[in-house]
């Protein structure tokens, strides 16, 4: 089973559409949650992050955490172009201290 | 901001030859990290660094090595390399030592080829 499992893309909205991009996480004792975008032949950028339960909204960016459900989630509002790229879900905490685990990401396009 | 910086943005080697890849970064993280990036594997870890000469393996850190020894340099080292090792390799650091981890910042990459 895979530690860290992002929902098979690739996704893609329309310019303007909600897009929502799920990850789920084996490791109950996870404690943090990381957001990265990565364009095409790019490094990977941190967008967001989250510690506790709850949403976190940072612009048109909102992370969503259920440490019950072991799930983490990321909707993007408003969706734009510039929004194409992969995004990667990674974990760390509980058993990995100092690491991140990476998801294999998902894929979204958007389309104007 | 934080900087990570790679030496080189692409690399061309031949099969055999030693390979050095320097990562510097500028916020005295303590943590550093190599990652290599292949399309359906995802990032994999190679190896990091929690401390000045302290480093442990990643979970594929075979063929390589790594030397930590100022604070904000870490450097991979192929020993020798193969056509397998041609890839994306990705440099990160954070914060924190022990304790829920920072986020890490990467470097913009190396892309080396081992013809």
């Amino acid at each position: 089973q895979k530690e860290v499992e992002q929902n098979s893309g690739p996704l893609s909205v329309p310019e303007g559409a909600i897009a929502s991009l799920n990850c789920t996480y084996s490791d109950r004792g996870s404690q943090s949650f990381f957001w990265y975008r990565q364009y095409s032949g790019k490094s990977p950028e941190l967008i967001m992050f989250i510690y506790s339960n709850g949403d976190k909204e940072d612009g048109r960016f909102t992370a969503q955490l259920n440490k019950a459900s072991q799930y983490v989630s990321l909707l993007i509002r408003d969706s734009q172009p510039s929004d194409s790229a992969t995004y990667l879900c990674a974990v760390s905490g509980g058993t990995s201290y100092g690491k991140l685990t990476f998801g294999q990401g998902t894929i979204l396009t958007v389309h104007p | 901001d934080v900087k990570v910086t790679q030496s080189s943005r692409y690399l061309v080697k031949r099969t055999g030859e030693k390979v050095f890849l320097e990562c510097v970064q500028d916020m005295d993280h303590e943590n550093m990290f190599w990652y290599r990036q292949d399309p359906g594997l995802g990032l994999r870890l190679i190896y990091f660094s929690y401390d000045v000469k302290m480093k442990e393996k990643g979970d594929i850190p075979e063929g390589y090595s790594v030397s930590r020894e100022k604070k904000e340099r870490f450097s991979l080292i192929l020993e020798s390399a193969s056509t397998n090792q041609t890839s994306m390799y990705l440099c990160a650091s954070s914060f924190g030592q022990g304790g829920p981890s920072y986020e890490q910042y990467f470097g913009p990459g190396t892309r080396l080829t081992v013809t």
